[in-house]
């Protein structure tokens, strides 16, 4: 059983810029979510996608969209980027309708300058 | 508005005695509760869960206990091991499938 992993592991971008970060869902699971963790925070959640549509969002601008693919893997879209977008980006899947734990990865680290 | 909270951002605990990492949250319609470890440069790994229907539920040496009227729970881990040694996050389900998290917990064990 193949774990989520994401791409890239590091990113360096200039703000206004526009970057994409992906994501492979652990085998076997439908759901993936998205979260962004600011230095000494916890991971606050960005949207979730189920059967390739946004099935929730959090408190975060319409610059940031996504995408989920016909094999469940996904992307995360930032536009316009600024300073405060520096963080660690995490992908997590799942299984919708069962109360189980989500899988993250090991994350993005983007850094705007 | 934060709806968990990890009050206490780090914890020192000797080889062998227990740890216990507390969490309060303030949303009633939580149902669902998990404990995640965080090593650096690793995404969360899951630990352990409780549904809001139990006050208790244990794995191996991580046991999670619910108190709902007080909205608080906590994990305590015995015998603690220095490989425990990480950040430790709570985490709190309610009427959507997201997970909001708490700020965590430093947990430092030392020989």
């Amino acid at each position: 059983e193949t774990g989520v992993t994401q791409s890239p592991t590091h990113l360096i971008k200039t703000r206004g810029q526009q970057v994409t970060l992906r994501c492979s869902s652990q085998s076997g699971h439908n759901t993936v979510s998205w979260y962004q963790q600011a230095l000494g925070q916890g991971p606050q959640f960005i949207f979730q996608y189920y059967r390739e549509e946004e099935n929730g969002r959090g408190n975060f601008p319409p610059r940031f969209s996504g995408l989920q693919f016909p094999n469940y893997s996904s992307e995360l879209n930032v536009n316009a980027l600024e300073l405060d977008d520096s963080a660690l980006y995490l992908c997590a899947s799942s299984l919708k309708g069962v109360a189980s734990p989500l899988h993250f990865g090991n994350g993005t680290r983007l850094t705007v300058t | 508005d934060q709806q968990v909270k990890q009050n206490s951002p780090s914890l020192s605990v000797q080889e062998g005695r227990i740890s216990i990492l507390n969490c309060d949250y303030t949303n009633s319609m939580f149902d669902y509760f998990l404990w995640y470890k965080k090593y650096p440069a690793e995404g969360p790994t899951f630990l352990i869960s409780i549904s809001s229907i139990k006050d208790k539920n244990e794995d191996g040496r991580f046991t999670v206990f619910l108190n709902k009227s007080a909205k608080h729970l906590s994990l305590h881990i015995v015998p603690s091991q220095p490989g425990d040694s990480a950040v430790y996050f709570c985490a709190a389900r309610g009427d959507t499938d997201k997970l909001i998290f708490g700020t965590g917990t430093r947990l430092q064990v030392f020989p």
